[in-house]
């Protein structure tokens, strides 16, 4: 099975600072179709989750810009600019190319420091 | 306006049975695969199950920990998804979501606890 291993786990950031979030998979998630199926998902608090990117960099209607989504391979980063407070909640990548159907990692906490 | 709707959940005890539904509004879901994802408390997503489109021959597809046990259906007459739950275990216990094949939409879920 394709592992999803997210750093750090937990972010402390102040506002106005920019983050980081690194999510590696244990496989290439480039798909024979030329496709690498890698989401990053926002879950504030109390709320369901939101799909921020699909296929690595394709931001969502609605994402702000300060969020960028990067890499290819294995190796992925969800970048936040300037961290606003709006931001605080956990943040996922979820591949979408081998089997299991999709697997998740195991999400990073972002907090305002 | 896409909207997601998850009803169903409760409590049951170990081995019981429960069945959620997920009702859809503001898109095609006839032509809509959906997925199911779950979330135990305090815990990440883990996602469920699949179903395609019956154009796409409407066959569903499972995580290794629910297979055999869950059975995911659609009436696409009624625009509601369902997650048939059956031998269920402590380990259940969720918050389950619906969500549409690409994930852009999700209900608000729906609260599965399962204890004695």
């Amino acid at each position: 099975d394709v592992v999803m291993t997210q750093s750090p786990l937990s972010l402390p950031v102040i506002l106005g600072q920019p983050a980081s979030i690194s999510c590696r998979s244990s496989q290439s998630l480039l798909h024979s179709d030329g496709n690498t199926y890698l989401n990053w998902f926002q879950q504030r608090p109390g709320q369901s989750p939101r799909r921020l990117f699909y296929k690595v960099s394709n931001r969502d209607s609605g994402v702000p810009d300060r969020f960028s989504g990067s890499g290819s391979g294995t190796d992925f980063t969800l970048k936040i600019s300037r961290v606003e407070a709006e931001d605080v909640g956990v943040y996922y990548c979820m591949q979408g190319t081998h089997w299991p159907l999709y697997t998740f990692g195991q999400g990073t906490k972002l907090e305002i420091k | 306006e896409v909207q997601l709707v998850e009803s169903g959940g409760g409590l049951v005890k170990p081995g019981g049975s429960l069945r959620l539904s997920c009702a859809a509004s503001g898109f095609t879901f006839s032509k809509t695969w959906m997925n199911w994802v779950r979330q135990a408390p305090g815990k990440g997503l883990e996602w469920v199950g699949r179903i395609k489109s019956k154009t796409d021959g409407g066959t569903t597809d499972y995580a290794a920990p629910v297979k055999g046990r869950f059975t995911i259906s659609r009436d696409d007459s009624k625009n509601t998804l369902y997650l048939q739950m059956n031998s269920l275990k402590t380990e259940d216990t969720a918050v389950y979501y619906c969500a549409n094949g690409g994930q852009d939409a999700w209900g608000q879920g729906t609260l599965v606890t399962v204890s004695s």
